[in-house]
Formats: C-alpha cells, sequence, structure tokens
C-alpha cells in the first residue's frame, strides 16, 4: 500500500533558524515524490518535485531511497515560510496523478 | 490558477439535504480530481476524472457522487449529507509543468462546506 507520513503536526522556529520538515513514503516501485504548500488563505501550490533537483524559495529535498525518505529543508527560515506543507507521493509520472498526501506539517517562523 | 474555480465558495447545509459542489476550468484540462482536506488526514481522494463521462472512485468515495457531462465541470454531490461530510474541498487538474515533460496538480481555491 502506498503511504505518505509526516511526523510533526507542527514545527515552530525563529526565524533565521533551519528548518528540517520530514516526509517518509511506503511504496513498492520508484514513486515520483512533491512538496506542496498552502499559504493563509491561498491555493494549494507544488513547491518542489524530487525529480527537478532544484531549489525554490531556498528549500530543497533530497530523495532518500534506502530511507525511503524524502525530508523538506531549508537552511534559514524567513517569517513567509509559514504555511502548512504537504508531502506526496504519485506512483507515476503521467497526465493522471493519483497522489497520495501525506497529513502535512504546519510551520510556524516567529520574527 | 490553471482556469480553476469553484462553487460555492462557503456553504452551510443540514443533515441529509444532497450537496453540489461545482469545479469549472477554461483551458481544456482532461484530468480532474476532487480531495476533501481534514485536519489530522491531509488531502483524501474522493473521485476523480479521466475524461468526460469517465470518473473513478477514489480513497474515500463513499457518500459521494460526480459527473462529468462537458470537459469544463466536474460535479461533486453530497446524496445526503451528513456531519461527517463538513469539510474543505478542492478540486484540482493535472497538466504538464511549463517548460517541463512533468506533470503537476494544479488547486481550485477550496469550498468551505458545514454539515450542522
Amino acid at each position: 500500500a502506498q503511504r505518505v507520513t509526516q511526523p510533526e503536526k507542527l514545527l515552530s522556529v525563529f526565524k533565521g533558524a533551519p528548518v528540517e520538515l520530514k516526509c517518509n513514503y511506503s511504496y513498492s516501485g520508484s514513486p515520483e515524490l512533491f512538496w506542496y504548500v498552502q499559504y493563509s488563505r491561498q491555493r494549494l501550490q507544488l513547491l518542489l518535485r524530487h525529480i527537478s533537483r532544484e531549489s525554490i524559495k531556498g528549500f530543497t529535498a533530497d530523495l532518500n531511497k534506502g530511507e525511503t525518505s524524502f525530508h523538506l529543508k531549508k537552511p534559514f527560515a524567513q517569517e513567509e515560510d509559514s504555511a502548512m506543507y504537504y508531502c506526496a507521493l504519485s506512483p507515476m509520472n503521467t497526465g493522471f496523478q493519483k497522489l497520495v498526501f501525506g497529513t502535512g506539517t504546519r510551520l510556524l517562523v516567529s520574527p | 490558477d490553471a482556469g480553476i474555480t469553484q462553487s460555492p465558495r462557503h456553504k452551510v447545509t443540514e443533515t441529509g439535504t444532497p450537496v453540489t459542489l461545482r469545479c469549472h476550468q477554461t483551458e481544456n484540462h482532461r484530468y480532474m480530481y476532487w480531495y476533501r482536506q481534514d485536519p489530522g488526514h491531509g488531502l483524501r481522494l474522493i473521485h476523480y476524472s479521466y475524461g468526460v463521462k469517465d470518473t473513478d472512485k477514489g480513497e474515500v468515495s463513499d457518500g459521494y457522487s460526480v459527473s462529468r457531462s462537458k470537459t469544463e465541470d466536474f460535479l461533486l454531490t453530497l446524496e445526503s449529507a451528513t456531519s461527517s461530510q463538513t469539510s474543505v474541498y478542492f478540486c484540482a487538474i493535472s497538466e504538464r509543468t511549463s517548460g517541463s515533460t512533468r506533470y503537476e496538480q494544479y488547486f481550485g481555491p477550496g469550498t468551505r462546506l458545514t454539515v450542522t
């Protein structure tokens, strides 16, 4: 069965501190992994995907197949990073995506 | 926003009444999805569509039905609303990321439904 686990419901840090949002997954094949973000009163939007290996808004995420993890990291958190973050899994890269989401982590960055 | 709108944006209804939520898109996307978002559960797939009149069940489809009679509209119906269906409902489409061969989902603004 496909499953995405985000163990932290809330992560509270001070501005300038490092941030790591944890994501673990279970899937027998090679899935595509995503991080979606939802800022207050805004739509859910894609932040980054493992295949792109890029940094978006200072965030990076590395897929560790051995540990089946896809943790989201940022070295210096900013107040505008405060949002709800969801890790998600898709079994394949096709037009049709049956995404499986984790339960989400709320990141709160205080001044 | 991939041309996705949802209506209504907020609704309060009574237990036992039928409710229909509408997702409308203007860019001829083939794949459409309905999710519900609940604290502690994240987003869960209710139903999805891969074309006109082609729909299938997702993870939490009990108590819900969908219809897609034209490309641009994907309707979600709660046949007899219950308090457990109080949630925020999101519609989504999947499309290629600009400048890429990869796909991503684009979400609507959401509908907050309260069943009293």
